[in-house]
């Protein structure tokens, strides 16, 4: 079983709809998630960065930990074709940033 | 602000030559580096880390090696490419401020011919 479990989609939605992606994991240690959003042939980049269980919003982004059924999940709103991307949820145990990261969900918005 | 420098950003390489990847960060000092690599469909495998000059920590047993010749500098080698290694390499810091939180640079892609 891996630590860390992502649907790899492909994940299609209208413009303007919410997206949902999620991860789940097996390790109770992990208290650090983060997400980022790889475009194709490109570097990924950190897009939202939570410690421990709640929730966490930046624009149109919204994070969410719950630690207790080891489930991350990710939702945007007013989704944009130029959200079109992969995202890869990433945990930690630890303070120096060993990672370990889900396969990575590709989303795809159509106009 | 600090950024990171990862070249070439494709690299096509015969089976059995050697391979040298570098990456550079600007604007932080002291920063936790890593070599990551990202295969087709799959997620992120971490390959090593340094958290400082020459001390270097290997994840996977593999046929790739790293070196860390100045604080700010990672270089990953290979005296000779297997066609397995082909895949997408990255290269991650990590500074002291932002304990929890990896920047990436834009990767080499790798293929082994």
């Amino acid at each position: 079983q891996k630590e860390v479990e992502q649907d790899p989609g492909p994940l299609s939605v209208p413009e303007g709809a919410i997206v949902s992606l999620n991860c789940t994991y097996s390790n109770s240690a992990f208290q650090y998630f983060m997400w980022y959003r790889q475009y194709s042939r490109k570097g990924p980049e950190l897009l939202m960065y939570t410690y421990s269980s709640g929730n966490k919003e930046d624009g149109r982004f919204t994070a969410q930990v719950d630690k207790s059924s080891k489930y991350i999940s990710l939702f945007i709103r007013d989704s944009q074709p130029s959200d079109s991307a992969t995202y890869l949820c990433a945990m930690t145990t630890d303070s120096w940033g060993k990672l370990q990261f889900g396969a990575g969900t590709q989303v795809v918005v159509t106009p | 602000s600090q950024t990171i420098h990862q070249w070439p950003a494709t690299l096509v390489q015969p089976v059995g030559s050697p391979l040298s990847l570098e990456c550079t960060v600007e604007g932080t000092s002291n920063p936790n580096l890593y070599w990551y690599r990202q295969a087709a469909g799959r997620g992120l495998q971490l390959l090593f880390y340094s958290v400082g000059i020459g001390q270097i920590s290997s994840e996977v047993p593999q046929n790739l090696s790293a070196s860390r010749p100045q604080d700010r500098q990672f270089i990953l080698s290979s005296k000779k490419l297997l066609l397995s290694d082909s895949g997408f390499y990255l290269c991650a810091w990590k500074g002291r401020r932002s304990p929890n939180e990896a920047f990436f640079g834009q990767g080499t892609r790798l293929t082994v011919v």
